[in-house]
């Protein structure tokens, strides 16, 4: 059974960096052509996707939050963690972490559970 | 800032069809897989289609894909209460180098 679970802080505060963490199981971030992605939603809003890392460490990023994120893997520790610089109250939404149908696919099939995270003073 | 855009609502009755549409360009639905997702209240997303019009596994035949040029549609048929949700489309945008997601439908059972 494949599973994924974001966590890190709730609050934030304004110009802080946000780390998020994803941790995974039932699969390899080390097998060839997995990859995972960070996704992000405002409350009430629509989807944002955010960034994806692959197996080889291939790295892909939102060009508008480009300069703001860098992701990561812990390939021994089942782990992928997103960092996002200078937060803004803007950035509050639930950030999810999903797993890709296929190979180098778009389509996002297995999700976390989200995490909420709201960034205020 | 989505660049697919989607309607914000369609409705119909239980038993009824309705159709989403999503409205891309050539750089992400013209030349790149579409997929479709469904949200319920207080969810993650869920994967309905992939790959324009193929459905993961437990996903019923009720819910269809398609993909005209840089349009894709989802299609759902005898409409259930527990369809109500909103619906997102997806895809890669070759010029962005990035995933895209629509703006999202809200579906309401009359």
């Amino acid at each position: 059974q494949i599973t994924l679970k974001e966590s890190g802080p709730t609050l934030v505060k304004p110009t802080q960096t946000l780390t998020l963490t994803c941790t995974f199981s039932g699969f390899s971030l080390s097998t060839s052509g997995v990859g995972v992605g960070w996704i992000r939603q405002p409350p009430g809003k629509a989807l944002e996707w955010l960034a994806l890392i692959y197996w080889n460490d291939d790295k892909r990023y939102s060009p508008s939050l480009k300069s703001r994120l860098t992701i990561t893997k812990d390939t021994s520790k089942n782990q992928v963690v997103l960092t996002m610089t200078n937060m803004d109250p803007v950035d509050t939404a639930t950030y999810y972490c999903a797993l890709p149908i296929a190979d180098y696919s778009a389509a996002f099939d297995i999700w976390g559970q989200g995490t909420m995270v709201t960034v205020s003073s | 800032q989505s660049v697919l855009t989607q309607p914000p609502s369609v409705s119909a009755a239980p038993g009824q069809k309705v159709t989403i549409s999503c409205s891309g360009s050539s750089s992400n639905i013209g030349n790149n897989y579409v997929s479709w997702y469904q949200q319920l209240p207080g969810t993650a997303p869920k994967l309905l289609i992939y790959d324009n019009n193929k459905r993961p596994s437990g996903i019923p035949d009720r819910f269809s894909g398609s993909k005209s040029g840089t349009s894709a549609t989802l299609g759902i048929t005898g409409l259930q209460t527990g369809d109500e949700a909103d619906y997102y489309c997806g895809t890669w945008d070759s010029s962005l180098s990035a995933d895209v997601f629509g703006t999202g439908t809200k579906v309401t059972v009359l």
